[in-house]
């Protein structure tokens, strides 16, 4: 069973506005991270943001933040102010206690910033 | 700077032969993993290791093998490569205990099977 799931394949926003990519996590353990990561067309992958399954704030980190709704299985990333730079793949990841220390990704969402 | 090394970037094989792909870092992490990425399914696990003489399979290691025989270094090999083995492949380690024990990734390495 696909444990995280991106249903945007693919996504535009324009360049200075907000952008919200999708993702649900699917786990049964009450211990789990939930992280995005970045990978521009250089092919690197960019660790951008970590929300523990216990945390009670929205993680934050400059132009990224994620909303964590815990009950709804989900952990979307909000993107501020867009730009050109931030045309990329985008990965959600998730690592659960009891799977020791590996990580599962989802398909990812390829988002490109319009001018 | 501590790093994680992939080699080689590119490799061009032809099927039915050995290919091993190197990573290495120097982060001192015990755990290191290998991914591969294909359009429309992400990066799957395909070995993973929490210390030396340790290796786990993944969700797709049929085909592959690994070995830690140092906390350094985690190769990957195919046994008899298939064209279904053409991809990209990912090295990643990250540290035990850390608060969000987030992946380091190694530059990826492009492999093609002919």
């Amino acid at each position: 069973a696909q444990k995280i799931t991106q249903t945007q394949p693919g996504m535009f926003v324009q360049e200075k506005e907000a952008v919200t990519l999708d993702c649900t996590y699917d786990t049964s353990d009450p211990s789990y991270g939930l992280f995005w990561y970045k990978q521009p067309s250089s092919g690197e992958m960019i660790f951008l943001i970590y929300q523990g399954s216990y945390d009670q704030q929205n993680a934050t980190e400059g132009r990224y933040s994620l909303n964590f709704q815990k009950a709804r299985k989900s952990a979307n990333l909000v993107i501020s102010a867009s730009q050109l730079g931030d045309s990329a793949m985008y990965f959600c990841a998730m690592r659960e206690e009891t799977g020791g220390f590996k990580t599962i990704f989802g398909a990812g969402t390829r988002l490109f910033v319009k001018a | 700077d501590a790093e994680i090394t992939q080699s080689p970037r590119h490799k061009i094989t032809e099927t039915g032969r050995q290919v091993t792909l190197a990573c290495h870092q120097t982060w001192n992490h015990n755990n290191m993993f290998w991914y591969r990425q294909d359009l429309g399914h992400g990066l799957r696990l395909i070995h993973y290791s929490y210390g030396v003489q340790d290796t786990n399979k993944g969700e797709v290691s049929d085909g592959y093998s690994v070995s830690r025989s140092n906390t350094e270094d985690l190769p990957l090999t195919l046994e008899s490569a298939a064209s279904s083995q053409t991809s990209v492949y990912f090295c990643a380690s990250s540290e035990s205990g850390s608060p969000n024990e987030k992946l380091f990734f190694g530059s990826g390495t492009q492999l093609s099977v002919l």
